[in-house]
Order: C-alpha cells, then sequence, then structure tokens
C-alpha cells in the first residue's frame, strides 16, 4: 500500500522557468511533510516542509503548497537552474506514534540549459 | 539541523561476509533510523535505533540479518550479516531532533560480489 505517491517518474523543464513536482497522499492523518532532494551517491538533503496546519511555506526559490482537501502537495521551483537536477522525494509522517517517515517514489528533475 | 556522518562511504564485499556501518551525528538526537535504496527504488526504513534497547524493525527485516546498536544518542551501527548479492544497496543513516524535520548522512554504497 503506496501511501505516498509521485507520480511522475521524471520531468524535464527549461532553465529559468518554473518546476512543478507533484505529490499525492492517502493517509489523512499525515501531520508534516517533507522535500528532499538527492544527487547520485549522496544522502538525500532537506529542501522544505511543512505543517499540515499550513496550506503554503516559501524559502527561497523552494515553495511547497498543501491541499488537505485533495491530500496533495506540491514543489515549486522558480527560477529552475541546473544545479537543480536530482532526485526529488516527498516524505509524510505521523507525528503521533512511530514517527515514521513514508517516502513517495521520487521525480527525477532534470534542468535543461 | 544535524549533520551526519558515515563510515565507510563505500565498499565491496564478498558473499557471506559482514560489514558494519557506523553513523555518527554531531548533536545529540532523540530517534536515529536505517533505511536502504536499492538501485532505482525510494528509501525503505529498515529499523529505527533505539538507544538502550534493541531496535524496532519493519516487516522483511530482522535482527538476525541487521542487527542494529544505538549505545548512545550520537552513535549508531547498523550490521549487513551473511551478504549476498540482493544486499547491494546504499544504506543510509538518519536522525531527528528536537524538532521535526528528519536529516540523512551521505550514504553507505554496499557492493556484494
Amino acid at each position: 500500500d503506496q501511501q505516498v505517491k509521485q507520480n511522475s517518474p521524471s520531468l524535464s523543464v527549461q532553465e529559468g522557468r518554473i518546476s512543478i513536482l507533484n505529490c499525492d497522499y492517502t493517509n489523512s492523518m499525515f501531520d508534516y511533510f517533507l522535500w528532499y532532494k538527492k544527487y547520485p551517491a549522496e544522502g538525500p538533503t532537506f529542501l522544505i516542509s511543512i505543517s499540515s496546519i499550513k496550506d503554503k511555506n516559501e524559502d527561497g526559490r523552494f515553495t511547497v503548497f498543501l491541499n488537505k482537501s485533495a491530500k496533495h502537495l506540491s514543489l515549486h521551483i522558480v527560477p529552475s537552474q541546473p544545479g537543480d537536477s536530482a532526485v526529488y522525494f516527498c516524505a509524510a509522517i505521523l507525528l503521533q506514534g512511530a514517527q515514521k517517515l513514508v517516502f513517495g517514489q521520487g521525480t527525477r528533475l532534470t534542468i535543461n540549459p | 539541523s544535524a549533520v551526519i556522518s558515515q563510515k565507510p562511504s563505500r565498499d565491496i564485499c564478498q558473499r557471506g561476509t559482514s560489514l558494519t556501518i557506523q553513523c555518527q551525528v554531531d548533536s545529540q538526537v532523540t530517534m536515529m533510523f536505517w533505511y536502504r535504496q536499492q538501485p532505482g527504488q525510494s528509501l525503505t526504513l529498515i529499523a529505527t535505533a533505539n538507544q538502550g534497547s534493541e531496535a524496532t524493525y519493519e516487516s522483511g527485516f530482522v535482527i538476525d540479518k541487521f542487527p542494529i546498536s544505538r549505545p548512545n544518542l550520537t552513535f549508531s551501527t547498523l550490521t549487513v550479516s551473511n551478504m549476498s548479492p540482493e544486499d547491494s544497496s546504499i544504506y543510509l543513516c538518519s536522525a531527528r531532533g528536537a524538532g521535526d524535520t528528519q536529516y540523512f548522512g551521505p550514504g553507505t554504497r554496499l557492493t556484494v560480489l
């Protein structure tokens, strides 16, 4: 049972444009969401997070939007830069209980010059 | 944020042998975790490393195969025992401190021949 889904395995965006990465989840009890960026041969790097009580969080070029009614979150990167090319994972967590991160399958973002 | 280091960064091992991976966090953390990322896959939680007690394993992972130690609040080890080629993977240490953000180490790339 895949509780967190990233339905797009890959995304290609032109440099300078907006990159939008999407994530859907099935468990309405998740109360915290995180985005990670991963380069090959490195560990995931934390990017940005959002609590379930908010609908938007912004940090520089990165903005995460949460739509609880749709059980959907998205990561916007603007403007996209070549260094943003990586695999992006969304993750969700239940802060009560076991507090285990549940990851999506990842989306490979390629920024084209 | 927590800075996490892992040793070794990579290793090539023979079938039937065991490898112990070390994880060091630069600050005391409440929770430590071990993940595995197989080629082309998402991150899979192996276990939660509990300080002073036995680790909590996820379904499909057992202590005999993946013994874990956590002697204090900043250090943990994961042993991959009696290795087979199917154990070839990236093993990642992760930690969460006082906040809700979870950080990852750089990973250990294991190849079993």
